[in-house]
């Protein structure tokens, strides 16, 4: 079974509209989670890596105030997609694993701007 | 940093057959290798590991390959079945970093 739960799967909403995506590990405390966009027929591309208790790493490129990432317990991790417009519709996608524990994906958002 | 190239990009076999994808990093102390396959629109999953103390590894009809030396690793599917059609990425890590480079991906295509 899944061993990392990602909410919601799918989020449509007009432009400037903010949107929030879970991304929760199961049966396991992760202190550090990852979130990727995926673009159609492309590779993974990391944009942050989420620390507990500690503020977010970006990756060059990505705008922090756009993905706001906040990882407040050791189970559960948010990215706020802030204004979002329709250069922003992707398929978001976070990992979560430990150091003996390799790294799971959760199902995936599908965000799509109108 | 880390760098991962994966060839080829699409790969059409048929039905039966083997299929090999390979993949190249450029970072001498990566040493978890995890090969991912990702089905249309859905989630990336782990389909077999690999680490460095280890050259090779087998699981059914999958086995990945690894060669420390020339940092290269590959994936080999043989008895190639339809539902091996799919989007396949490799990755490399450095243990306890947890930080995965992908690699681009490769099409695979099973022909009936």
């Amino acid at each position: 079974g899944a061993v990392v739960s990602q909410h919601p799967s799918r989020v449509i909403c007009k432009s400037g509209t903010s949107v929030k995506i879970e991304c929760r590990s199961l049966d396991f405390q992760a202190t550090t989670m990852f979130w990727y966009r995926q673009f159609p027929k492309q590779s993974l591309m990391l944009m942050a890596t989420s620390n507990e208790g500690s503020k977010a790493t970006y990756e060059q490129g990505v705008e922090k105030d756009k993905f706001l990432i906040n990882h407040a317990s050791l189970t559960l991790s948010t990215l706020t997609v802030t204004s979002a417009h329709p250069e922003d519709s992707s398929f978001y996608i976070c990992s979560a694993g430990t150091e003996n524990q390799p790294q799971h994906f959760g199902d995936g958002t599908r965000l799509s701007i109108l | 940093g880390e760098n991962v190239e994966q060839h080829p990009s699409t790969l059409s076999v048929q039905e039966g057959d083997s299929a090999v994808i390979k993949c190249t990093y450029s970072d001498s102390a990566s040493n978890y290798f995890p090969w991912y396959k990702q089905e249309l629109g859905k989630r990336p999953q782990l389909i077999i590991d690999i680490r460095s103390n280890v050259g090779e590894k087998k699981d059914q009809r999958i086995a990945v390959t690894l060669n420390k030396t020339a940092k290269h690793f590959s994936l080999h599917i043989t008895e190639t079945q339809p539902e091996d059609s799919a989007v396949y990425f490799c990755a490399a890590i450095i243990q306890g970093a947890q930080k995965l480079v992908f690699g681009q991906g490769t099409r695979l295509t099973i022909n009936p």
